[in-house]
């Protein structure tokens, strides 16, 4: 297993359409979460779930936003009718209850542009 | 809130010059302390976890202290292959999710 791997790197899009990320962790992490990071800016917290379950959400998420993990292991994120705003790099990482003195483990992102 | 207010926000080196990076937090509950490097355009990646004041910890050029109410991360010597962005998160007992600071940019010049 190589690390988190994100999908796809790039995405370039139009104001109004749909957009979905994947992101598929290290196979044995069970907890997965999603962050986003504009220009300049740290990673801010977007959603977490442990295996299947999405535990905790952000005010940022609003109701444009999803996100799923089917069975533990992939997950998706989609936004709907995207606006500029959105336009950012989503971040997804994973770890186990074990992995904790080794935070989170991120994948390199999705890059989005909405034009 | 929790909180993570990251200084200075650009830093720039001459190949050997040491210096330090300040990382401020309020937390309520301190469950870790989290130094990343983030290169352009890729993901963060991990460096060091810091969970009481008064622990270090030490990877080749870097080291990393704790107090109740800042980290720091100090670069020895550093070389151009350490210019990157350095983030500092924490994590509290209020749920699972990260506070990431805003980052320092390092630039060692040659």
């Amino acid at each position: 297993d190589t690390g988190v791997s994100q999908n796809p790197r790039h995405k370039i899009t139009k104001r109004g359409q749909n957009v979905t990320f994947r992101c598929d962790p290290i196979s044995e992490h069970n907890r997965l979460y999603w962050y986003r990071q504009t220009l300049g800016q740290g990673p801010e917290f977007l959603t977490y779930f442990q295996n299947e379950a999405q535990l905790e959400k952000s005010r940022l998420l609003s109701d444009r936003f999803s996100a799923e993990r089917p069975k533990g292991s992939f997950s998706t994120l989609e936004i709907q009718r995207t606006e500029q705003g959105d336009s950012a790099m989503y971040l997804c990482a994973s770890r186990t209850e074990s992995s904790g003195a080794y935070g989170y483990t991120f994948g390199s992102g999705t890059r989005l542009t909405v034009v | 809130e929790d909180q993570v207010t990251q200084s200075p926000e650009a830093l720039r080196l001459q190949e050997g010059e040491s210096s330090s990076l300040n990382c401020s937090y309020t937390v309520s509950g301190l469950r870790g302390l989290f130094w990343y490097r983030q290169d352009p355009g890729k993901g963060p990646e991990f460096l060091f976890t810091l969970y009481s004041a008064g622990e270090e910890k030490e990877k080749e050029r870097l080291k990393a202290t704790l107090t109740k109410k800042e980290s720091f991360l100090h670069i020895t010597a550093p070389k151009p292959e350490d210019s990157a962005t350095y983030l500092c998160a924490v994590r509290g007992n209020t749920g699972n999710q990260f506070y990431f600071g805003t980052g320092t940019s390092l630039t060692v010049i040659p």
